[in-house]
């Protein structure tokens, strides 16, 4: 069984601060997302990861795939309110055509106070 | 807007009634998943379709609830003789042909079950 898991489970930090997300497996992945969920909301997609030791920038947030395919991290950077949220990795296999299911992780609930 | 539809939003059904849940998927893509969140829980995938086929329902329990893509028209998630158990929220993704495509979701359907 195919398992991710993430840490912390909570988060509650200041306005400025940085902190990491970490998301980790004993399984291979073809790829790994992220995404952002808001209560009431669907998973909004942030990053696709694909080849071992990758990483993306998007703004003030840095996603790593670990070279081994099986584990990965987001670093956000002098954290804002608007940061807000449920942070999700999911890992994705490949069959049939397109990406088949994903494997969602633990979640990260993170809040930045003002 | 061209993401990924999903309705109803809110959903409530009496025990052993039948409940329908609609996606449609974002423009050109021909790829759909359905995940249920149940409270407290992370989100599980339940099955995985294209057009006119069933890829992988892996996910999906085995009695009263069942899934199609038709040719025209949203995919369908049906769950006969609803019980309190099935409250939760469902969402359903969708993605383009190819590896690494990325999934991307709709808002999902809440359903509550009296």
């Amino acid at each position: 069984t195919q398992l991710l898991e993430q840490s912390p489970q909570f988060l509650s930090i200041q306005e400025g601060e940085n902190l990491t997300v970490y998301c980790n497996s004993s399984s291979v992945f073809s790829s790994l997302q992220w995404y952002r969920q808001e209560p009431g909301e669907g998973p909004v997609l942030l990053v696709t990861v694909v080849t071992g030791g990758e990483v993306k920038k998007l703004k003030r947030l840095t996603f790593q795939f670990g070279d081994a395919r099986k584990d990965s991290s987001l670093h956000i950077t002098a954290a804002q309110p608007g940061d807000t949220g449920l942070y999700l990795c999911a890992g994705a296999t490949y069959y049939g055509g397109a990406t088949n299911k994903l494997i969602f992780g633990t979640g990260t609930l993170l809040a930045v106070q003002p | 807007n061209a993401g990924v539809m999903q309705n109803p939003r809110h959903l409530v059904r009496r025990r052993g009634q039948e409940a329908r849940l609609r996606c449609s998927p974002m423009k050109g893509h021909s790829h759909v998943y359905w995940y249920r969140q149940l409270p407290e829980e992370g989100l599980k995938f339940m099955v995985y379709l294209q057009k006119e086929n069933i890829i992988d329902e892996s996910g999906m329990p085995k009695e009263r609830f069942s899934a199609e893509f038709p040719k025209e028209g949203p995919s369908i998630l049906r769950i006969q003789q609803v019980v309190r158990g099935d409250s939760a929220a469902y969402f359903c993704a969708s993605s383009n042909r190819g590896e690494d495509q990325p999934q991307h979701f709709g808002d999902g359907t809440r359903l509550s079950i009296l």
